[in-house]
């Protein structure tokens, strides 16, 4: 059974670009979360895909935006590419029911010049 | 606002001995709280959770303890081996909502 997956491994952008990362959730999940973590920190919620409608959204702005696909992989984007914005970009997932336990993929990172 | 703080940035332990590992949180309306262990370059890897009905969870070598009345949650690792050195994470929601993490506590196991 795959875990969670995202693309790519490492990114390098430089400001001012956009970005789109991307996640497969696990084998019967449906409900994908963004996190960003930046060096040294814990990981900062971004928002949470339920049935490809943003559920729930963190404090970050609009140049952050997602979407849920019917297969329920999903994509961050980052528009406007700040040099705050490198980070480790984790995805998680878990089944809508029970509201279990969030499980992580590997993470993209992302470098901002 | 809620947060979830832990108290040591870093922890250093023999090989051999018990590690405790604490976690303090501000949101009475957390209902569930998880523990995470992340090594370096990778993301964050599920140890054991617990939700708020319940004062006590064990695992494979991992006990969490969650104090309500202060708002305290301990991971204890019995036995630490070199494998367990990582930076671990205490997060908490109510369920079925976000994870707000702490900042994390590197352990480091000296042999």
């Amino acid at each position: 059974d795959a875990g969670v997956t995202q693309s790519p491994t490492h990114l390098i952008k430089t400001r001012g670009q956009q970005v789109t990362l991307r996640c497969s959730p696990k084998s019967g999940h449906d409900t994908v979360s963004w996190y960003q973590q930046a060096l040294g920190q814990g990981p900062q919620f971004i928002f949470q895909y339920y049935e490809e409608e943003e559920r729930q959204r963190g404090n970050f702005p609009d140049r952050f935006s997602g979407h849920q696909f019917p297969n329920y992989s999903s994509e961050l984007n980052v528009n406007a590419l700040l040099l705050g914005d490198s980070a480790l970009y984790l995805c998680a997932s878990r089944p809508d029911y029970p509201p279990d336990t969030q499980y992580f993929g590997p993470g993209t990172r992302l470098t901002v010049l | 606002g809620e947060s979830v703080g832990l108290h040591l940035p870093t922890l250093s332990v023999q090989e051999g001995d018990n590690s405790i590992i604490n976690c303090a949180y501000s949101n009475s309306a957390s209902d569930y709280f998880i523990w995470y262990k992340q090594e370096s370059g990778k993301g964050p890897q599920f140890i054991i959770d617990i939700r708020s009905n319940m004062d006590k969870r064990q695992g494979q070598r991992v006990t969490v303890l969650l104090n309500k009345t202060v708002k305290h949650l301990s991971l204890q690792i019995a036995a630490t081996q070199p494998g367990d050195s990582a930076v671990y994470f205490c997060a908490g929601s109510r369920v079925a909502q976000k994870l707000v993490f702490g900042q994390g506590t590197r352990l480091t196991i000296n042999p």
